[in-house]
C-alpha cells in the first residue's frame, strides 16, 4: 500500500517563474493538507483539501500561491512569480475524512523548493 | 493563535542516557500528536495522546499528556543512535480537528554512539 507520493523530490526554479508541486494521497484518502517548513523549524499549516474543494486555505498567501485537488489525478500546489523567500520545503499529507475528527495524516517525503 | 513551544530545541547525548523532551502551550489541546521527521523525509507519527493525565508507552519511548492538557513530554530511555531525528508535537487548534495542525517548534536529537 503505496504511502503519500509527492514530486518532484527536488525543484529549482529562478525568480519570478512557477512552480507547480504535485501530491498523490495515500490510496482510499480524499483529504489533502500541504505544509511549509522552513529550515530549523516546525510545520505551517496552509491548506486542507478534499476532491474538488478548498475546505481551509486560511495558511497559504493570499497571492501567488493556489491549491487544487481534481476529481482526477494529484493534488496540485502552484506558486506564480516565485521569490526567494518561497524557498522551503513543502509537504503533503493525506487523510480519511477528518472534518473535526481525529483521523491521522500520513505525510509524503517532502518537495524542496530552491529559488535562485 | 495556538503556539505549542518545545524545549530543549536541540539535544545531544551519548548514547544509553535517558532523556526528556518537553511540548507547551498557554492554551488546551483536544490532543496532542507527536511525530519524527528524519533528515530528507516527512514527519512520521508516533502516537496521539487524548485524555489528560494519558501515558503512552512506544518500546523506550514514553509519552504523557498533562492533566490541563496543555503540554505533553516524551521520555527516551537508553537512547539508541537511531533516536536521532527532529521530534515534533502538534495538534488540532481549538474548534478543529485533525483537519488542521499547529505544530511545535523542534526538538533536534542527536544521540552519540
Amino acid at each position: 500500500n503505496a504511502g503519500v507520493m509527492q514530486n518532484p523530490r527536488h525543484l529549482v526554479r529562478r525568480r519570478g517563474q512557477e512552480a507547480r508541486l504535485r501530491c498523490s494521497p495515500m490510496k482510499g484518502h480524499s483529504h489533502v493538507y500541504w505544509y511549509r517548513q522552513l529550515p530549523e523549524e516546525g510545520l505551517k499549516f496552509m491548506v486542507y483539501l478534499q476532491k474538488e474543494n478548498i475546505i481551509d486555505e486560511s495558511g497559504m498567501p493570499k497571492e501567488r500561491f493556489s491549491a487544487e485537488f481534481p476529481k482526477e489525478g494529484p493534488s496540485i500546489l502552484r506558486i506564480q512569480q516565485v521569490v526567494r523567500g518561497d524557498s522551503a520545503a513543502y509537504f503533503c499529507a493525506s487523510s480519511l475524512s477528518n472534518r473535526g475528527g481525529n483521523q491521522p495524516q500520513h505525510f509524503g517525503d517532502g518537495t524542496r523548493l530552491s529559488i535562485l | 493563535t495556538q503556539l505549542l513551544e518545545q524545549s530543549p530545541q536541540f539535544l545531544s547525548i551519548q548514547e544509553g542516557e535517558n532523556l526528556t523532551v518537553y511540548c507547551n502551550s498557554s492554551s488546551v489541546f483536544s490532543s496532542l500528536q507527536w511525530y519524527r521527521q528524519e533528515p530528507g523525509e516527512g514527519p512520521v507519527l508516533l502516537v496521539t495522546v487524548v485524555t489528560g493525565g494519558e501515558v503512552k508507552k512506544l518500546k523506550r519511548l514514553t509519552f504523557q499528556f498533562g492533566d490541563a492538557r496543555k503540554d505533553s513530554s516524551l521520555h527516551i530511555t537508553a537512547a539508541q543512535p537511531g533516536d536521532t531525528g527532529l521530534y515534533l508535537c502538534a495538534g488540532p487548534p481549538r474548534g478543529f480537528g485533525n483537519e488542521k495542525l499547529t505544530f511545535g517548534t523542534g526538538t533536534r536529537l542527536t544521540i552519540i554512539p
